[in-house]
């Protein structure tokens, strides 16, 4: 089990340029997460898809901000224009099941570490 | 909206002592999880617990989830320099798939 994929690990870019964050999931796990981490506003959820439909968004920032999940098995999150204060650790994440009484654990991605100057 | 909170959200631990962190939701929680993040690397995660008034145990590390299952604690004994790192909670809403983190607690441990 290779776990979940991201690339690239560091990002650095300019003000006003895009950046698109990739994500492959644990193969056979139906939900993907995006969460962002800062150490102001800890770890935010951005985004999650069921089955690569996004089923709530209501965490991704603004309009700048945008994730497809166009298979089962790739996720991207496309900053564009960027701006230094998108500068974070950005986390994919995904899991099996999610249920009423029981949520199956996040796989976590070695994240990728976004520098927007 | 659903917070979850943590406190402390530093602890410095002697290596050997004894130290817990703690958990609380402003709203009732279905469950509730804890993940480690060692420093530089992601969320890890350590244990799910489910009932009110849960306890489980992992080696020196002890988990419980309160009876209203509004808040949780980790406490850690004999800690080692392994333990350091980011302990965070993470509580799902009743009937909820979002999972809500905690601010963490940042351990470090001096030997």
């Amino acid at each position: 089990d290779a776990g979940v994929i991201q690339s690239p690990r560091h990002e650095v870019t300019e003000m006003g340029q895009e950046v698109t964050l990739r994500c492959k999931p644990i193969s056979g796990h139906d939900y993907l997460f995006w969460y962002r981490q800062t150490m102001m506003r800890g770890l935010e959820l951005l985004i999650y898809f069921n089955n690569n439909v996004p089923i709530d968004d209501s965490g991704m920032p603004e309009d700048r901000f945008s994730a497809k999940m166009p298979n089962a098995s790739f996720s991207t999150l496309k900053i564009q224009p960027s701006e230094p204060r998108d500068s974070a650790v950005y986390f994919c994440a995904s899991s099996l099941r999610q249920g009423d009484s029981y949520n199956s654990p996040l796989h976590f991605g070695n994240g990728t570490r976004l520098t927007v100057t | 909206g659903q917070q979850v909170m943590q406190i402390p959200q530093y602890q410095h631990v002697q290596e050997g002592e004894d130290f817990t962190t703690y958990c609380n939701s402003s709203t009732t929680l279905s469950n509730i999880q804890w993940y480690k993040q060692r420093p530089g690397g992601h969320p890890v995660f350590l244990i799910q617990l489910v009932k009110s008034g849960e306890v489980k145990k992992q080696k020196r590390l002890t988990f419980q989830f309160g009876e209203a299952k509004k808040n949780s604690s980790l406490h850690i004994t004999a800690t080692q320099t392994t333990d350091v790192g980011t302990y965070f909670c993470a509580g799902y809403k009743a009937a909820g798939n979002k999972l809500t983190f905690g601010g963490g607690t940042r351990v470090l441990v001096k030997p």
